[in-house]
């Protein structure tokens, strides 16, 4: 697989539910950044958890970090209609040449039904 | 909060011409990027810019594209000679300790 794998591919559920999106990755990282985007729209940058970090929390929102297994998961939790949308995982890269240089993944496509 | 400003947002433009796309990144910000985004496709590296000279490029980023940022403020990309395939969203980046702060993009349609 491609560095910055996630899956589910694409993820349907009822508002008030929980989603949960998971990321697996090739390489050592600095970090792990997760990103929403709505259709056609640009990028929001939702969360970082760095390479020493195991969980972090925001809001809503708790990611994840496993570097034994290389992955990352993102949890959603109370999900509302507002948070369809496409999610990816982005990983900097340990001793990468280029400082900041981020590697997505294909993403993953939430649709919350109200 | 400080954001990265993008114009235009769309640019339709015919096939090898030249298009400029624009770019303010936050203002104490060191380090800018070029990403782009072929419709349904995954977001890719295209150049990373520092200390105003390239860091590193990837395979995409051929001879027709190329960065300056002439005035301290403005980051620009620049496709000499725009190809069908060149049509997608492009986005532009600059880099905080938090992460990295995205521009809404400038969806180039070439035709």
């Amino acid at each position: 697989s491609q560095q910055g794998e996630e899956d589910p591919q694409a993820l349907s559920i009822q508002e008030g539910e929980n989603a949960t999106m998971n990321c697996s990755y090739k390489t050592s990282i600095n970090n792990l950044q997760w990103y929403r985007q709505n259709s056609g729209r640009g990028l929001v940058h939702l969360i970082l958890i760095r390479s020493n970090e195991r969980e972090k929390h925001s809001g809503r929102l708790r990611v994840t970090l496993d570097t034994s297994k290389k992955s990352s998961s993102l949890l959603i939790t109370a999900s509302r209609a507002a948070d369809t949308a496409s999610y990816f995982c982005a990983t900097d890269e340990l001793g990468g040449t280029s400082y900041g240089k981020l590697t997505f993944g294909q993403g993953t496509i939430l649709t919350v039904h109200p | 909060e400080p954001e990265v400003t993008q114009t235009p947002s769309h640019q339709v433009t015919q096939m090898g011409q030249e298009v400029i796309l624009r770019c303010v990144p936050i203002s104490n910000h060191l380090y800018f990027y070029w990403y782009r985004q072929i419709l349904g496709q995954k977001v890719e590296f295209l150049v990373s810019f520092y200390n105003n000279e390239i860091s590193e490029k990837s395979e995409i980023f051929d001879d027709q594209f190329s960065v300056e940022r002439p005035d301290g403020s403005n980051f620009t990309l620049k496709i000499r000679s725009t190809k069908l395939e060149d049509s997608a969203m492009y986005f532009c980046a600059s880099r905080t300790l938090s992460g990295n702060t995205f521009g809404s993009g400038t969806r180039l349609t070439v035709v």
